[in-house]
Formats: structure tokens, sequence, C-alpha cells
């Protein structure tokens, strides 16, 4: 069972260009939702994470927005640069239970052009 | 370096033989995650400990998967007879679990890839 679904699977942006990744989630026991960028060769890294509570969260050229009735959240880079082409998932979580194992989306590999 | 480090980073080997992983979490950390991914997929939970306790096993970690954290430091992930299925980047992460902390951030390392010939 896909419980994060994500989406497109790739995804090619201008420099300069907003890039848009889009995620669905099937728990609604999930309270903590992080973005990961991974490089090729490298585990991910966490980018930004989001709680319910809050509808939107940005740092620096990234955005988090959140819908929690349509249950989606969606990453936003503002002014992509080709350094920002990596694979980004978006994953999932129970905080408040003593498990929070990660549920990762299958990953959105975007590239950058110059 | 003091992030989360794994070895082998790259490990081929054929049907039927053992293999073994090792990781060394943040030195701080106290728990640490087991993930596997497969080729265009994200990351896939296998288990976890709290300090030397392995709490949780995934479904997906079949009997031929055995995993340690002998003194609450480093883990080993053994695979036994390897299966060609059994090809994928195998993820360790570390976190520091503190009371009154909701969420404490999984830093990963960067994997040993598998490959089941």
């Amino acid at each position: 069972q896909q419980q994060v679904k994500q989406s497109p699977q790739s995804l090619i942006v201008q420099k300069g260009g907003i890039s848009i990744i889009n995620c669905a989630y099937e728990n609604t026991a999930f309270d903590y939702f992080p973005w990961y960028q991974q490089f090729p060769g490298k585990g991910p890294a966490l980018l930004i994470a989001i709680r319910p509570d809050v509808s939107e969260k940005k740092e620096g050229r990234f955005t988090i927005s959140f819908n929690k009735s349509a249950k989606q959240f969606s990453l936003h880079i503002m002014d992509s640069q080709p350094g920002d082409s990596a694979t980004y998932f978006c994953a999932a979580t129970i905080a408040d239970t003593g498990r929070r194992a990660l549920t990762f989306g299958s990953g959105t590999r975007l590239q950058v052009q110059p | 370096d003091t992030g989360v480090s794994q070895d082998p980073r790259h490990k081929i080997t054929k049907r039927g033989q053992n293999v073994t992983f090792r990781c060394d979490p943040i030195s701080e950390h106290n728990r640490l995650y087991w993930y596997r991914q497969t080729l265009g997929q994200g990351p896939e939970f296998l288990t976890y400990f709290q300090n030397e306790a392995q709490l949780e096993k995934s479904r997906l970690l079949s009997d031929r998967f055995s995993a340690e954290r002998p003194k609450g430091s480093f883990s080993t992930l053994e695979i036994q007879r390897t299966e060609q299925g059994d090809s994928a980047m195998y993820l360790c992460a570390s976190s520091l679990e503190a009371s009154g902390r909701s969420y404490n951030e999984q830093f990963f390392g960067p994997g040993t890839r598998l490959t089941v010939l």
C-alpha cells in the first residue's frame, strides 16, 4: 500500500523558474511532513519540514504548502538553480509515537537547465 | 567527519551468499534506523533500534535478514542466502531521541549498494 503518492516522477525547469512537486497521503494519523533532497551517491538530506497546524512554511527559496483537508502537500522551489538538480522525496510520519519511521514518496528527479 | 557512515559503499555478491553491512551513527544518537531503497523508489523502513534494543521490524524484513546493535553504537545488517530481489541501496539513519521533543531529524548515511548476481 503506497501511503504517500508523489508527482511528477521527473521535472525539467529552466534556471530561475519555479519547481513544484506534489504529494498526497492517505493516513490521517500522519502529523509530520518532511522533504528530503538526494544527490547521486548520497543519502537523503532533510530540506524542510512542516506540521499540519500550519498551511505554509518557507525557508529561503524553499516553501512547503500544506492542505490538511485535501491530504496534500507540495514543495515549491523558487528561483531554481542548476545546483538544485537532485531527486526530491516527500515523506510523512507519526511524530508523536515512539516509532517515527518515515514513509517516503517515490521521488521526483529535478533537472534545472542553465 | 561527524555524519553517519556506512561500510562498504558497494557490494557485489552471488546469489546464495551471505553479506553483512555496517552502520556507524552520529556518536551521541541513541536511535538507529535501516531503510531499503530500490531504483526509482523512495526508501522503505526495515527496522529500528533504540540504544541496543531492536524495537520493530517491518514485514519487508524476511527471516533471512538480521540486524544488531550490540552496544548501542554501530549496527550491522546481515542478509543470508541473498536473492536477486535483495539488490538495493541499504540506508542507515540515526537520530537523537530526547524527552520533550516531538520529532527529531533523522540523518542518513550514504548507503550501501548491494548487487546480487
